[in-house]
Parts: structure tokens; sequence; C-alpha cells
């Protein structure tokens, strides 16, 4: 069965630094999504990218994080200058037009220390 | 900001009886409701969806049902198996799945041998 790929699972990053988490989402899909769950807390959407640009953001999505597709076939998310409170597990997500569901990758553990 | 909740954090089932897991929501833009389930240290996995345009979906030993008045939706599992134990998900959108989703904070389900 198709999957998104994400990769690091794991990542530990020191405050200030510059992070890029990779996706790699399901060959045929259109639409792209980064989400994110703080520990004890709900999943949280980020931002929603189709054709090339972002459809959707939340008012997470601030002036620190961007996405880019840069191949047709990465999808990535980066924040340029972490901050401890960025610390959660990041899920990338990919669905066709009019599909059922999104498909969710396993998820990248950000860790800021 | 609670728009999609689910109250009981946790549910424990004995195998081949029903689950039911319910949740609510206060937005009553959402016209699309999906259930996800996720296993520890995996991204949600998509279980079943439902229309506001309809009040019952079924998919196998999975059933969701909607009641748009009450703005509530519920997840029925018969026969519950131990490999259903897992955090289960409730999401919301507007405009259908290819949007950003609303997520509950999750009920975890133990079903017991």
């Amino acid at each position: 069965e198709p999957e998104v790929t994400q990769t690091p699972s794991h990542q530990v990053t020191q405050m200030g630094q510059e992070v890029i988490l990779r996706c790699v989402p399901i060959s045929n899909h259109l639409y792209f999504y980064w989400y994110r769950q703080i520990l004890g807390q709900k999943v949280e959407f980020l931002v929603s990218f189709y054709n090339n640009e972002i459809s959707e953001k939340s008012e997470i999505f601030d002036d620190q994080f961007s996405v880019e597709r840069p191949d047709g076939s990465n999808f990535t998310l980066k924040i340029r200058s972490t901050k401890l409170e960025d610390s959660a597990m990041y899920f990338c997500a990919s669905t066709l037009q009019g599909g059922y569901g999104y498909t969710f990758g396993s998820g990248t553990r950000l860790t800021v220390v | 900001d609670q728009q999609v909740k689910q109250n009981s954090p946790s549910l424990s089932v004995q195998e081949g009886r029903i689950s039911i897991l319910n949740c609510d929501y206060t937005n009553s833009m959402f016209d699309y409701f999906l259930w996800y389930k996720k296993y520890p240290a995996e991204g949600p996995t998509f279980l079943i969806s439902i229309s506001s345009i309809k009040d019952k979906n079924e998919d196998g030993r999975f059933t969701v049902f909607l009641n748009k008045s009450a703005k509530h939706l519920s997840l029925h599992i018969v026969p519950s198996q131990p490999g259903d134990s897992a955090v289960y998900f409730c999401a919301a959108s507007v405009g259908g799945s290819n949007y950003k989703l609303t997520f509950g904070k999750g009920t975890l389900l133990t079903v017991n041998p």
C-alpha cells in the first residue's frame, strides 16, 4: 500500500537553529499538508498546499515557517529559528482530489533544546 | 478553542463487545467528519468518514452515526478486537476531505481479550 514517508523520524535541534522536515507524499496525490501534535495535546493543522502554492494556513504558521515542493516529489517544512515551544510531532499528509481521508506519514519528532 | 470535543479520554471494552466512541462539535459549518486511528509512533490512519448529508455510514465492523441537530457523531466498532486498541480521533472539516481538519483530543480504546 502506498505510504507517506517522513524523514528524519526524530530530530534534536538547538533553540534558534533552522530545521527542515522532509516528506515524500504519495505520488499521485495532489493535496499536501503539515500538522503537528504537541505532547498531550490535539493534532493541529499548520498548512495545506495545492497546485504549488499554500491554499490555507493556521495562525501557528507564522513567518518562521515555510513549505516547499522543490522537485515534484518532496514536500518540506522549514522552521527558520526554532523555539522551545516548537517541540512536537510533525505529521505530513497527502490526499487525492475528492479523497475520503488523508494519508498521514509516521511523523517527525522535533525536540528543541 | 475546542470546536471538536471528545469528552472521554479513555474507554475499555471486552473483546467481542461493541465499542462506542463519541464526539461533539460546535461549529455548524462543519460538513464532513472523519475518524482516525492512531497507534504509538505512527501517524493517524483514516478509518471512516461521513458527509453531513448522511446520518450513517458503514464499513465492515465500523459504523459512524451523525446527529446534526445534536452536533454529535459516534463511531461503533462491532465486534471489538484486541487489535483495535489505539487512540481514536474524531475530525471535522468545512468543504470536504481536501480541506483542513480540526481534530478532537482523542479517546484511548483498550479492548481486553
